[in-house]
């Protein structure tokens, strides 16, 4: 079945320095993919998302592009704040009779010390 | 803005005790979803429902049953508590998708400890 796969954590990073998190997927079909973020006690977010090969998605200074030819979808910043501390989950769409099945990574979570 | 409300936020069972969470949106979508969320192990889908009145399995749906009475409600019931269902609880909703995806917006979590 498919399946996702991202950066083993967790990460720490000093606050300015840039961030790179893998995530690798397996589907059968031509998933779209996502990234969503958790913040200490709070619910998934959705961060950005892609819908097409070469599709790049951004907000809040985070970008991802997705690669068809190496199904990937790897989160970047250039400068991350300490507000971005949480932890990020890649997560690609599988249709299941209509409805939309997310396929959640393990999550990695990422702690920027100022 | 509620969006997504889960009820309760916390709960501890004791092992056989039978409970259920509620999740209630008020955001008129028609998708919704309860995942479980583990150490390690992401997100897995429990069970899912594309309407009123409808509901169908996820990926672990043992253990668990499901009620959509009434479009903005989604409830998940525990008959049984069992420890291997410590867990933090995670409804979600969505429109239908259109095309290729459509966001889900989550709420906040229901932590549950069964001992």
């Amino acid at each position: 079945g498919d399946s996702v796969t991202q950066m083993e954590g967790p990460v720490t990073l000093s606050e300015e320095a840039c961030l790179t998190i893998n995530c690798t997927y397996t589907a059968t079909g031509y998933p779209s993919l996502f990234w969503y973020v958790q913040y200490p006690g709070e619910g998934l977010q959705l961060l950005l998302k892609a819908t097409k090969a070469d599709d790049k998605g951004s907000n809040k200074g985070f970008e991802a592009t997705y690669r068809k030819e190496t199904t990937s979808f790897h989160l970047e910043k250039g400068s991350v704040q300490v507000s971005d501390s949480a932890v990020y989950f890649c997560a690609l769409s599988d249709q299941i009779q209509g409805a939309q099945k997310l396929v959640f990574g393990q999550g990695t979570r990422l702690t920027i010390n100022p | 803005n509620a969006g997504v409300t889960q009820t309760p936020k916390f709960r501890v069972l004791k092992t056989g005790q039978s409970m259920t969470l509620l999740c209630a949106q008020d955001m008129n979508h028609e998708y919704m979803y309860w995942y479980r969320q583990d150490p390690g192990m992401g997100l897995r889908l429990i069970h899912y429902s594309v309407g009123e009145g409808t509901t169908a399995k996820g990926e672990v749906p043992d253990g668990y049953n499901v009620s959509r009475l009434k479009k903005q409600n989604f409830l998940l019931g525990l008959e049984s508590a069992a420890p291997s269902q410590t867990s933090v609880y995670f409804c979600a909703s969505s429109t239908a998708p259109r095309g290729r995806s459509a966001e889900a917006f989550f709420g906040q979590g229901t932590r549950l400890t069964v001992v």
